[in-house]
């Protein structure tokens, strides 16, 4: 099945840096890529997404790579806010594994004022 | 979005007693849920997937006697947990996919239900 590693499991970054996690799947057959943010004791929330038929996509001060020869896609986000402070999942679903979204172990971001 | 409403937010019961949890979609049809659960500090661990109308499928590891999942309509999918012990504490959180979300993927989730027990 599904194998998801994430990096770093905590990253400290000076607010108005850019912060960078990066993940590498397993499963040939992934082709959608999900991130979210979740904060201590809610729920996930989907920040951004990248299927496996581009490289790249940007949304104000995210954006998420994708390398599928590699096998690894990244999570960027810039000139890095206090609310930006939280724990980052990336994930990964194909079809083949009935679509399941397997997650990585997680980031714990924290933005120093 | 799509709403996921998970019930209750927060249990509380002693060693031995049945745990019931609720996950609702509440504006769309949610052929597909996922239940996950989340140790402190951790990631998101799949335990299983359910499917309106038929078994779930349990994650490797996964005692489906213990985590019983009942996907009994499109919006609803009840997860129980039986005779409960201190090592289930833990956070479980729900999402749903609907059908016109089935091939881009996307997943919804639900606040997540902390049971702790005693």
């Amino acid at each position: 099945g599904e194998n998801v590693e994430q990096h770093p499991s905590t990253l400290s970054v000076q607010e108005g840096d850019s912060a960078v996690i990066k993940c590498t799947y397993s499963d040939s057959a992934s082709n959608y890529f999900p991130w979210y943010k979740q904060e201590l004791g809610k729920r996930p929330q989907l920040i951004i997404d990248i299927r496996s038929n581009v490289g790249e996509k940007k949304d104000q001060r995210i954006a998420v790579t994708l390398n599928k020869t590699a096998k690894h896609f990244s999570l960027h986000i810039t000139e890095t806010q206090p609310e930006d402070s939280a724990v980052y999942f990336c994930a990964a679903s194909s079809y083949s594994s009935a679509s399941k979204i397997i997650f990585g172990s997680g980031t714990r971001l924290s933005i120093r004022p | 979005g799509a709403v996921v409403s998970q019930h209750p937010s927060r249990v509380i019961c002693k060693s031995g007693t049945s745990v019931k949890i609720e996950c609702r979609s509440l504006d769309f049809q949610a052929t597909t849920m996922f239940w996950y659960r989340q140790f402190p500090k951790q990631s998101l661990m799949l335990m299983a997937t359910s499917n309106e109308g038929s078994k779930a499928t349990y994650e490797q590891g996964v005692e489906k006697d213990k985590f019983l999942i009942n996907h009994a309509s499109l919006t609803l999918s009840t997860l129980t947990v039986t005779s409960a012990h201190p090592e289930d504490s833990s956070f479980y959180i729900c999402s749903a996919r609907g059908v016109e979300n089935t091939n881009t993927g996307e997943l919804f989730f639900g606040e997540g239900s902390r049971l702790t027990v005693l």
